[in-house]
């Protein structure tokens, strides 16, 4: 069965350093989205992305994240100067239109980002 | 923005026990989904299940859309079923988590 991958697993960065947090969706799929967890907390929107954009973010994405699709399987997030609370585990979705017009969202294993 | 709303935000059972969860939102929603976070932290798809009712196993899940609520039953539970439960609703390109249930099967 298709699955979303992510790597790595675990990073551990000090604060200030840039991270990439990579995924590869199901490859037939055209819509893909960034969530974050901190520990204990609920799983919260971060962007979504559709044709090669953003199509929506929260107020969490700021100037600080990007994402970018560099080829046709890779998805990849940035942070461009870690903070201390950026410490969350970062899942990656990707979906796709079904039968019933719905999308439903397939998400991956996760990235764990630790920031000392 | 949307509300969504779990109940209760943790539960206890013995193996073999039956529950119920709910998961209440405060807008119409395209799309609701059920998942098992397990305790490696792994989001497991369990429904998509904008209306109507489902069955998967042990797991069966009803969502009454004009009403804005999803129910999950779990049957038989097993000490495996520990973890967090969460629903998520689809508002404009987007999934809008629960807080979650919590819940503890115990042998």
């Amino acid at each position: 069965e298709p699955e979303v991958t992510q790597t790595p697993s675990h990073q551990v960065t000090q604060m200030g350093q840039e991270v990439i947090l990579r995924c590869v969706p199901i490859s037939n799929h055209l819509y893909f989205y960034w969530y974050r967890q901190i520990l204990g907390q609920k799983v919260e929107f971060l962007v979504s992305f559709y044709n090669n954009e953003i199509s929506e973010k929260s107020e969490i994405f700021d100037d600080q994240f990007s994402v970018e699709r560099p080829d046709g399987s890779n998805f990849t997030l940035k942070i461009r100067s870690t903070k201390l609370e950026d410490s969350a585990m970062y899942f990656c979705a990707s979906s796709t239109p079904g039968g019933t017009g719905g999308y439903e969202q397939y998400f991956g294993p996760g990235t764990r980002l630790t920031v000392t | 923005g949307i509300q969504v709303e779990q109940s209760p935000p943790d539960l206890i059972l013995q193996e073999g026990a039956n529950s119920t969860l709910r998961c209440n939102f405060s807008d119409s929603v395209n799309n609701l989904q059920w998942f098992h976070q397990n305790p490696w932290g792994q989001l497991i798809n369990l429904f998509y299940i904008p209306s109507g009712t489902k069955q998967n196993g042990r797991l069966s899940a009803t969502t009454v859309a004009t009403e804005r609520y999803s129910l999950l039953y779990i049957s038989s539970s097993q000490t495996t079923d520990s973890g967090v439960y969460f629903c998520a609703v689809e508002a404009t390109d987007k999934l809008i988590f629960g807080t979650g249930t919590r819940l503890q099967v115990f042998p």
